[in-house]
């Protein structure tokens, strides 16, 4: 159960976009479309913003899309905002019925 | 409108035990499945254990043979107890909703404000 892995930050000019990449193995990321992402923002509890890889929940803005090719699945976020700072993590459903978390991306709006 | 609360939190010694609740409004748990997640101080999300609709449960390998998860469907509400506690195990600890569709896992959808759980060595 190890954790998927994550860039440990990435930042941006407002209204630019950033990817946020998520590696896992064959038996998560890779052998499933069940990948999550939530935004955490200091002090405050987990916010989904994408499930099933690419949907969205409803309310969360069109400008977070996700996508998978591989092991790796990737989050972005067009047209940065500074109300997107936060952190991101991934999660996905495994072969073993439990799930895993990735290590974290910090998103710094420059 | 869907509520989780958790409640049980506090300083431990090493070695202690401690149950955790979440008593949720707004949707009936056993028609979900429900999640404890946590969250050391300053580090990131780490996935802790899950029961599913069917009653089966799951434990991350950190916890398994110490954390037990389990429901009370007449109360609505999800428990976790945790026994033979490290300091490692400090951490807050979230309850989360899932939800599975047909073909879909629609995620954690609603999460609890968390519980500070505290193991002193």
């Amino acid at each position: 159960q190890s954790a998927l892995t994550q860039p440990a930050s990435v930042s941006g000019s407002p209204g630019q976009s950033i990817t946020i990449s998520c590696t896992g193995t064959s038996s998560d990321v890779g052998g499933y479309k069940y990948v999550s992402w939530y935004q955490q923002h200091p002090g405050k509890a987990p916010k989904l913003m994408i499930y099933d890889v690419s949907d969205r929940p409803s309310g969360v803005s069109t400008r977070f899309s996700g996508s998978k090719s591989g092991n790796t699945a990737s989050l972005t976020i067009s047209g940065l905002q500074a109300e997107d700072e936060a952190d991101y993590y991934c999660s996905s459903y495994t072969s073993s019925s439990t799930y895993v978390f990735g290590t974290g991306t910090k998103v710094t709006v420059l | 409108e869907v509520h989780l609360v958790e409640t049980g939190g506090g300083l431990m010694q090493a070695g202690g035990s401690l149950r955790l609740s979440c008593a949720a409004s707004g949707f009936t748990i056993s028609s979900n499945y429900m999640t404890w997640v946590r969250q050391a101080p300053g580090k990131g999300l780490e996935w802790v254990s899950v029961i599913y609709t069917g009653g089966g449960t799951y434990y991350a390998d950190s916890v398994k043979g110490r954390f037990t998860i389990s429901r009370d469907n007449s109360k609505n509400t999800l428990y976790l107890q945790m026994n033979s506690l490290r300091a490692e195990d400090t951490a807050v600890y979230y309850c989360a909703r899932g939800v599975f569709g047909s073909s879909s896992d629609y995620g954690f959808d609603y999460w609890g404000q968390g519980t500070l759980v505290t193991v002193s060595s």
